[in-house]
């Protein structure tokens, strides 16, 4: 079964340095998103992804962040000045369809990001 | 914003015993999800409910819909240490692309 997959699986950054974060969604998804999830709190929505262009973003998105998907498989969560605050594990998930249908997502193994 | 509510935060029990999760919103939902989590792992959809009032069964795990798709419940039967985990419900904030999640529930099921 195709699946979401992620790279790096560990990312430790020290603060104030860019991270990207790389995503490969499931070929034949149309919609791409970014979760957080902070050690032991819940998943939170950073961004969703549609048709080359944000169509949704959280208040956690700020200017530090931005996405891309540069070349039509790969979709990247970049961090231009990581904040001790950022650390958390990034999830990316892709669905065939908006998730307002009941279209489940399915989300990569995640990246742990350490910011020291 | 809407907002999903689970309880109780933490379960432990023995394997065999029976067990119900609760998830609560006061808003309206379209559609509710349920995952399952393991360490290290992303989250993994068991069931997706549409229908208000709707029961849906995954082998011992049975998924109910509030009537008035505010609610949802998740019961387990028969716990086994395999169902240890974090189970999360997830529905789409209204007319967005964005999914909301739960606070979570996690399992731990002793042999």
């Amino acid at each position: 079964e195709p699946e979401v997959t992620q790279t790096p699986s560990h990312q430790v950054t020290q603060m104030g340095q860019e991270v990207i974060l790389r995503c490969v969604p499931i070929s034949n998804h149309l919609y791409f998103y970014w979760y957080r999830q902070i050690l032991g709190q819940k998943v939170e929505f950073l961004v969703s992804f549609y048709n080359n262009e944000i169509s949704e973003k959280s208040e956690i998105f700020d200017d530090q962040f931005s996405v891309e998907r540069p070349d039509g498989s790969n979709f990247t969560l970049k961090i231009r000045s990581t904040k001790l605050e950022d650390s958390a594990m990034y999830f990316c998930a892709s669905s065939r369809r908006t998730v307002d249908v009941a279209s489940p997502l399915h989300f990569g193994n995640g990246t742990r990001l350490t910011v020291t | 914003t809407q907002l999903l509510e689970q309880s109780p935060q933490f379960l432990s029990i023995q394997e065999g015993e029976n067990l119900t999760v609760y998830c609560n919103s006061s808003s309206v939902f379209s559609s509710l999800q349920w995952y399952r989590q393991e360490p290290g792992e992303g989250p993994v959809l068991l069931v997706t409910v549409v229908t208000g009032g709707e029961v849906k069964k995954l082998k011992r795990l049975t998924f109910q819909f509030g009537d008035a798709r505010k609610d949802s419940s998740l019961h387990i039967t028969a716990a086994q240490p395999g169902d240890t985990g974090l189970y999360l419900c997830a529905g789409p904030q209204y007319n967005t692309d964005k999914l909301i999640f739960g606070t979570g529930t996690r399992l731990q099921v002793f042999p």
